[in-house]
């Protein structure tokens, strides 16, 4: 069965410290694999997208993931938080099989940055 | 460009009472999804629409929920009758043409603001 499973619910950092928001998937197939971010009372919006090009992908505002075949893994990271950063954010699969792949949402990581 | 439209943007009902949202997408997107997203869970894909046929509804509990697209456009999702589970937030996105977008290439989906519901 396909899943996507985010490690944390709940992740706070200092500002201008590091982030790391974890992500592990299973699938049987190449994936393609996002994340997207949802500020309070706002729409969920894209971050960046992995689909079997360079495995460091760079996204918006500053982050980056890394896909890690070995370790089925699509960590989400910023060297550098900002406040702004406070968001919830959400790691999602797509299995590949087929044009109908069932879209799968993990459970999503709240991130708090502390001043 | 303008994003995706949804309409309402609240809605607070009665349980056993009907309700139905609308979606405009984005011009020029084939494409088409609800999602549920329950308070503290991701997303859930109730519908996808590919122009105006269903390419996955599995995860619709059809008993009480229904949705169309007619003329492979605006969309709506209906509710009858709504239960207190049904409080959440529904989503719609669009993509440009998921199903020409080739294996493990997925295209991006933009989402709306979502519509709020809440079911006493």
């Amino acid at each position: 069965a396909q899943s996507v499973t985010q490690l944390d619910s709940h992740v706070s950092v200092s500002e201008g410290t590091p982030v790391l928001l974890r992500c592990n998937y299973s699938s049987s197939y190449s994936p393609s694999l996002f994340w997207y971010v949802q500020h309070p009372n706002k729409g969920l919006q894209l971050l960046l997208k992995y689909t079997s090009a360079a495995t460091l992908v760079k996204g918006i505002n500053g982050f980056e993931a890394e896909f890690k075949k070995s370790e089925t893994s699509f960590h989400l990271t910023k060297p550098s938080a900002h406040m702004s950063d406070a968001a919830e954010y959400f790691c999602v699969v797509i299995p590949g099989y087929s044009s109908a792949s069932k879209i799968i949402f993990g459970s999503g990581t709240r991130l708090s940055i502390r001043p | 460009e303008a994003g995706v439209a949804q309409s309402p943007r609240y809605k607070i009902i009665e349980k056993r009472q009907s309700v139905a949202f609308w979606c405009n997408p984005i011009s020029g997107h084939a494409t088409l999804y609800w999602y549920q997203q329950i308070l503290g869970q991701g997303p859930k894909l109730l519908i996808q629409f590919q122009n105006n046929g269903v390419v996955d509804d599995s995860q619709l509990p059809k008993d009480r929920f229904s949705a169309e697209r007619l003329k492979g456009v605006d969309s709506t999702l209906k509710i009858q009758p709504a239960k207190l589970e049904d409080s959440a937030v529904y989503l719609c996105a669009s993509s440009l043409d998921a199903a020409t977008a080739g294996q493990g290439d997925q295209e991006t989906q933009y989402f709306g603001p979502g519509t709020r519901l809440l079911v006493l």
